[in-house]
């Protein structure tokens, strides 16, 4: 079983509507939870940390289950730009972190 | 302002020819990482440097070695680079606190003639 899994998508989504992505961690050690964004042959970069409280940030609002084991990411009303890779990382308590293959989002006008 | 300067943007070098790739940075962090990302996949973590402490991941060939010289700077050797070893190599830094992200250089694309 991979240390971090994700759908690969792609997701196929209209301008306007609302996706979620999930992932799931197999170590239940797993300390702190990030979401990063990579587009097209660029590096990642943090989109937005997930607390066990779950947080929001404009469109973006990301959720922990730690009794299940996944995290997930919410976009409400998708734009364009938002097409890219959402990349799950996962961080053990020695920062070693974990990145899932990515969720591939395509938002269309 | 770029705080993760990896150089060259692009390396192309010929099969078995060794190639160095650089990253420095201005953060100030003490862990800095590298990866090895394909295409399609996720980051592979290489090695990382707790300060000074130099960390192999397991799976990492014996070809690929790195340095770092001081905080700012770290170095990605290839002794022997092989078909195999063309990808996107990426340098990351981080405080050591729990639950710090990681920040990305642009990457550096290498290809293998």
């Amino acid at each position: 079983r991979k240390e971090v899994e994700q759908d690969p998508g792609p997701f196929n989504v209209p301008e306007g509507a609302t996706v979620a992505f999930n992932c799931t961690y197999s170590n239940s050690a797993s300390q702190s939870f990030f979401w990063y964004r990579q587009d097209c042959r660029k590096e990642p970069k943090l989109l937005m940390s997930v607390y066990s409280s779950g947080n929001e940030d404009g469109r973006f609002t990301a959720q922990l289950n730690r009794a299940s084991q996944y995290i997930s990411l919410l976009i409400r009303d998708s734009k364009l730009s938002d097409s890219a890779t959402y990349l799950c990382v996962v961080t053990l308590n020695n920062n070693d972190m974990r990145f899932g293959a990515g969720t591939r989002l395509t938002v269309k006008p | 302002d770029a705080m993760v300067i990896q150089n060259p943007r692009y390396q192309v070098t010929q099969f078995g020819k060794p190639v160095t790739l650089s990253c420095s940075q201005t953060l100030n962090h003490n862990v800095m990482y590298w990866y090895q990302q394909k295409s399609s996949q996720a980051p592979k973590l290489l090695f990382h440097y707790y300060d000074k402490d130099f960390n192999n991941e397991a799976d990492t060939p014996d070809n690929f070695q790195s340095r770092r010289p001081n905080t700012s700077f770290c170095f990605l050797d290839i002794r022997s680079p092989g078909l195999g070893d063309a990808a996107m190599y990426l340098c990351a830094t981080s405080r050591q606190d729990l639950g710090q992200p990681q920040h990305f250089g642009d990457g550096t694309r290498l290809s293998i003639l």
